[in-house]
């Protein structure tokens, strides 16, 4: 079982749509939980940063982690046709070491 | 603030030539980089941490003597692929913690290494 699992889509939804990205993990030492954006040929972008359990909402993004179920979420409301990426999860155990990565889910908005 | 630059930003080289990428944080200093590489439709895999002033720290299955990393100062990392043949071609991706907020990642834009 690899330690974080993402469906790699790729998703296409509507301009307008809640878009709901996910990810599992395996490993419960995780504590820091990051969502990237990442267009073609670009390096990933910070989108979200949760630490630990709960809910996070910034514009348009809500991040929310559930360490329970080793399960984290990302959702778009009002979906552009610019968010149109891969978006990646990414999650740590300790602040200043290297991420573990999921694979990356490609979602298209379209107008 | 928070700017990871990388150069070249994309390089086409025989295969046998070696290869540097300069990984730079512009407005901060960083006292761990990191060098992912990230091939076609895959994660960015973690290849080795990099410590100012210290020898990295490299994963498994990771060459040391292929990928030889040096991080000079508080704002420059480099990775020299050595010998570099076509299934090192690969996206190379670093990222930087700052030093005084050691929770946040920051990533630079990427280089394109292409070994013909």
């Amino acid at each position: 079982q690899k330690e974080v699992e993402q469906d790699p889509g790729p998703l296409s939804v509507p301009e307008g749509a809640i878009v709901s990205l996910n990810c599992t993990y395996s490993n419960s030492a995780f504590q820091y939980f990051m969502w990237y954006r990442q267009y073609s040929r670009k390096g990933p972008e910070l989108l979200m940063y949760t630490y630990s359990s709960g809910n996070k909402e910034d514009g348009r993004f809500t991040a929310q982690v559930d360490k329970s179920s080793k399960y984290i979420s990302l959702f778009i409301r009002d979906s552009q046709p610019s968010d149109s990426a891969t978006y990646l999860c990414a999650m740590s155990g300790q602040a200043g070491t290297a991420l573990i990565f999921g694979k990356g889910t490609t979602l298209s908005v379209s107008s | 603030g928070a700017v990871v630059s990388q150069h070249p930003s994309w390089v086409i080289c025989k295969s046998g030539t070696s290869v540097k990428i300069e990984c730079r944080s512009l407005d901060f200093q960083a006292t761990t980089m990191f060098w992912y590489r990230q091939f076609p439709k895959q994660s960015l895999m973690l290849m080795a941490t990099s410590n100012e002033g210290s020898k990295a720290t490299y994963e498994q299955g990771v060459e040391k003597d292929k990928f030889l990393i040096n991080h000079a100062s508080l704002t420059l990392s480099t990775l020299t692929v050595t010998s570099a043949h076509p299934e090192d071609s690969s996206f190379y991706i670093c990222s930087a913690i700052s030093s005084g907020r050691a929770d946040e990642q920051f990533f630079g834009p990427g280089t394109r290494l292409t070994v013909l």
